[in-house]
């Protein structure tokens, strides 16, 4: 699986748009990029996934550049809630293992 | 919603004593996984499962077993409890390989 590199951190104020950066610079043309948050003292949870396309859920909007090299996490309105740490995660999605990385710590202030 | 239950939130064991985590998922998923979390070193896979009697070795195994009876529960043992065992421990499933997985809410468990 390949790797990612994620900022150790970022912040964002309350009610603007959080873009949470990562690069896969070794992404192969099976991988999916998957995004997973951790609140403290909690679980992670599954955000996010796409493979070339754009996507975009009810939490979340997913935007992979065109040579797959990178993509970005988009928080539309961020809250107070979305502070928690956010693990981008490259993998096969037939039998891929979810290798978690650093990941980027967001704290969002008021 | 998928529910991802382990049995204990926290739990203190003795050095040498053997440890049981149990963790039981609701939503008929095929795929379990044990992580542990540790500060700086971020999730790391211990043992992983497929199907039912079946376990596959993740990164660090070692210290570790786990047991797949029945198709809901995935148990991690600990043979010997060591205080380098002290951390976080999730647990995760997701219905087969292509999906994404659901966490419990962890077990801290402190070995001393």
């Amino acid at each position: 699986d390949a790797k990612t590199t994620q900022p150790p951190s970022m912040d964002c104020a309350e009610g603007r748009a959080a873009n949470l950066p990562c690069n896969h610079s070794t992404i192969s043309g099976n991988e999916y990029v998957y995004w997973y948050r951790q609140i403290h003292s909690q679980g992670p949870q599954y955000i996010i996934h796409g493979l070339k396309n754009n996507e975009t859920n009810e939490m979340a909007s997913l935007i992979i550049t065109e040579d797959r090299k990178s993509s970005t996490l988009i928080l539309p309105h961020a809250t107070l809630r979305d502070t928690a740490v956010y693990y981008c995660i490259v993998r096969v999605r037939e039998g891929g293992k979810l290798i978690f990385g650093q990941g980027t710590e967001l704290s969002v202030k008021p | 919603d998928v529910k991802v239950t382990q049995s204990s939130r926290y739990l203190v064991k003795r050095t040498g004593e053997k440890v049981f985590l149990e963790c039981v998922q609701d939503m008929d998923h095929e795929n379990m996984f044990w992580y542990r979390q540790d500060p700086g070193l971020g999730l790391r896979l211990i043992y992983f499962s497929y199907d039912v009697k079946m376990k596959e070795k993740g990164d660090i195994p070692e210290g570790y077993s786990v047991s797949r009876e029945k198709k809901e529960r995935f148990s991690l043992i600990l043979e010997s409890a060591s205080t380098n065992q002290t951390s976080m421990y999730l647990c995760a499933s997701s219905l087969n390989r292509q999906l994404e997985a659901f966490f419990g809410q962890g077990t801290r468990l402190t070995v001393v």
